[in-house]
């Protein structure tokens, strides 16, 4: 999965409850990207970062933070977990690709959230 | 917002015959890209393309960029039973690495041996 790790695996969460998912590349790169993909939609971009420090919204940020605290990390959190995100959540990086204008992204395994 | 309109929603073919896929947009991008993606797992690009009308193959599969640049298609020739997965177009708009990627629907790929 191109250095990116994304922990945990599986999580069942109640209505409410709060957890902060975890992703890690080992690529250096600048960018990182956090999307959910519900059944029959693709996947759906929730928050980006540019850089260490930087966060921007992507189309479907409500009910979610995110954290980039360092290079390396960058982590997304639902403070009050509700049954409408219960979905899979990738995370990505950008790939170096053949091109010097290479702008293909590369996933993580996902991590699966059910929310009851 | 931008949306990608890819179809068929699913298909089932028997193996050895060949396949085509397509998105359509009714914004430009500057780049689309073809994932893959097989069950339990995340995407994995295919295919790239970052030029109006640029045609780019890997092995069996060819996928071509929309002189509009609003659209692009995908073809796998000689289908097989590893084929099968689900297939996402991407296209980019913004630049450099801060870019969003916009997916289509999928297309679901079921191969008869």
């Amino acid at each position: 999965n191109a250095g990116v790790t994304q922990t945990p695996k599986f999580q069942v969460l109640k209505t409410g409850q709060s957890m902060t998912l975890q992703c890690a590349q080992d690529m250096n790169h600048n960018s990182m990207y956090w999307y959910r993909q519900d059944p029959g939609m693709g996947l759906r971009l929730i928050y980006y970062s540019a850089s260490e420090g930087t966060t921007d919204k992507g189309e479907v940020p409500n009910g979610y933070n995110v954290s980039r605290l360092n290079k390396r990390e960058f982590s997304l959190r639902l403070e009050s977990a509700a049954p409408s995100q219960t979905s899979v959540y990738f995370c990505a990086i950008p790939g170096t690709g053949s091109s010097s204008l290479s702008y293909e992204q590369y996933f993580g395994p996902g991590t699966r959230l059910t929310v009851t | 917002g931008q949306q990608l309109n890819q179809s068929p929603q699913s298909m089932f073919i028997q193996e050895g015959e060949d396949v085509s896929m397509n998105c359509t947009s009714s914004s430009i991008f500057n780049t689309w890209l073809w994932y893959k993606q097989d069950p339990g797992e995340g995407p994995v690009l295919l295919i790239a393309l970052y030029k109006a009308g640029e045609l780019t193959s890997n092995g069996r599969l060819t996928a071509q960029f929309g002189i509009t640049r609003k659209d692009s298609f995908l073809n796998i020739s000689a289908s097989i039973p590893s084929d099968v997965g689900i297939y996402f177009c991407a296209g980019q708009w913004g630049s450099g690495n801060t870019g969003k990627l916009i997916f289509g629907q999928g297309t679901t790929l079921q191969v008869k041996p």
